[in-house]
């Protein structure tokens, strides 16, 4: 089983910043088979980038997605307000597919 | 409106069974494959089943399998999740989801969420 890591934990910023979120796979993924989603307080999740750095519908473009092997990353490159949630990616390339366990991003 | 919308959640003792459901609309229904994903406190996302779309083929997390059942009615667009043998452990909000891809089942990602039904195990 692929685990996924996520780091940090959690990040405190403020709106305007940028914001950098790493997952860190413990098998090489291929980048086409990696996403990452949003979730926000009371929500279901949201899927934010497919295929490792393609936007999904909807998705912001100051919002994006690189990486690949076992080290992604999804860069928010200005902070809005409702950017704010907790984010986490898949892997769907292995089986079992596996998710990482998430970051929270919090305003500072 | 494309939506998944959940019902069937509830409290039940350890042992016993619960039946979801998720009602679809606003999508071609029939033409997805279907899962149920759930979130635990404490243990993050887990898929639980997948039904491919015309309903043939059926996948499970070991942690459910021989347990819970997957099926669907496409004339109603309607999904199920029938849960046996509940334990405490199965204690989380259940979603239903949409898979997207093309990789073989169980192989996906998601690209829609339904609300979720939470479903409590306890005596």
């Amino acid at each position: 089983e692929i685990v996924l890591t996520q780091s940090p934990g959690t990040l405190s910023l403020s709106p305007g910043e940028r914001a950098t979120l790493s997952c860190r796979a413990s098998q090489s993924v291929s980048s086409s088979y990696l996403v990452w989603y949003q979730q926000k307080s009371g929500q279901s999740p949201r899927l934010l980038i497919y295929g490792a750095s393609r936007r999904a519908t909807g998705t912001p473009d100051r919002f994006s997605g690189s990486g690949s092997g076992t080290d992604f990353t999804l860069t928010i490159s200005r902070l809005e307000p409702e950017d704010f949630a907790v984010y986490y990616c898949q892997q769907y390339g292995n089986s079992p597919l596996t998710f990482g366990q998430g970051t929270r991003l919090e305003i500072k | 409106q494309v939506q998944l919308v959940e019902s069937g959640g509830g409290v039940v003792q350890p042992g016993r069974s619960l039946r979801l459901s998720c009602a679809a609309s606003g999508f071609s229904f029939s033409s997805y494959a279907m899962y149920w994903v759930r979130q635990a406190p404490g243990k993050g996302l887990e898929w639980v089943a997948v039904i491919s779309y015309d309903g043939k083929n059926e996948y499970y997390a070991d942690s459910v399998k021989g347990r819970f059942t997957i099926s669907r009615d496409n004339s109603n667009n309607t999904l199920y999740l029938q849960m046996n043998s509940l334990r405490t452990e199965d204690t989380a909000p259940y979603s239903c989801v949409r898979g997207r891809g093309t990789s073989p089942l169980p192989l996906r990602y998601f690209d829609l969420w339904g609300r979720a039904t939470l479903v409590t195990v306890s005596a």
